[in-house]
């Protein structure tokens, strides 16, 4: 199986603040991966797809960039409504693995 | 719009069975992939199962392989997931979702989930 290391697990930071989460795949997975974000109680929603695509409704401050094995989900300005858990998910292999998730509050 | 309103989960002993159901609407079922994907109370995602449009190409992960069964009946726009010998570990939220692409390419529109809690 294909293998996905996120990080951070979490982190804290300032509306307003640019927000960087990166995800590792274990082998090439060229840009086969996706980013969704989770708010508490809720489903997830896909933000990113194919590495750098945004889901139409997403608003542009989400991207999303990489290839091969080093991939990076950017929130230019964070935002109150940002509060959530995102996970990326590679799609060049199954099984389907999920990072294990970043959790990013408000300091 | 896409819903997806998934049924059935509850709370099973040890090596009892559950049907789970989504039913699924605004969009042409029969055209899309689905899937099944789950989350286990305060923990991450877990991808289950998925299976083509036509059901020709099922897949399930390995922790459920040999005790879930997905299906579809695509005249009643609805999927299902078999479970049987249940364990404790698969207590979870379920989630049904339709697959961006073809099975096994991610998701894109998920249903509110529905709690499956296997004790004793």
């Amino acid at each position: 199986d294909i293998q996905m290391t996120q990080s951070p697990s979490s982190l804290s930071a300032s509306v307003g603040d640019r927000v960087t989460i990166t995800c590792q795949a274990s082998q090439d997975i060229s840009n086969y991966l996706n980013w969704y974000q989770q708010k508490p109680g809720k489903a997830p929603k896909l933000l990113i797809y194919d590495a750098s695509n945004l889901e139409t409704g997403v608003p542009s401050r989400f991207s999303g960039s990489g290839s091969g094995t080093d991939f990076t989900f950017t929130i230019s300005s964070l935002q109150p409504e940002d509060i959530a858990t995102y996970y990326c998910q590679q799609y060049d292999n199954l099984p389907p693995l999920f990072g294990g998730g970043t959790k990013v509050e408000i300091k | 719009e896409v819903q997806l309103v998934e049924s059935g989960g509850g709370l099973v002993k040890p090596g009892g069975s559950l049907r789970l159901s989504c039913a699924a609407s605004g969009f042409t079922f029969s055209s899309y992939s689905m899937n099944w994907v789950r989350q286990a109370p305060g923990k991450g995602l877990e991808w289950v199962s998925s299976i083509s449009s036509s059901s020709s190409y099922i897949y399930y992960a390995d922790s459920v392989k040999g005790r879930f069964t997905i299906s579809r009946d695509n005249a009643k726009n609805s999927l299902y997931l078999q479970m049987n010998s249940l364990r404790a570990e698969d207590t979870a939220v379920y989630y049904c979702a339709r697959a961006i692409a073809a099975a096994g390419t991610g998701e894109d529109y998920w249903g509110q989930g529905t709690l499956v809690t296997v004790s004793s």
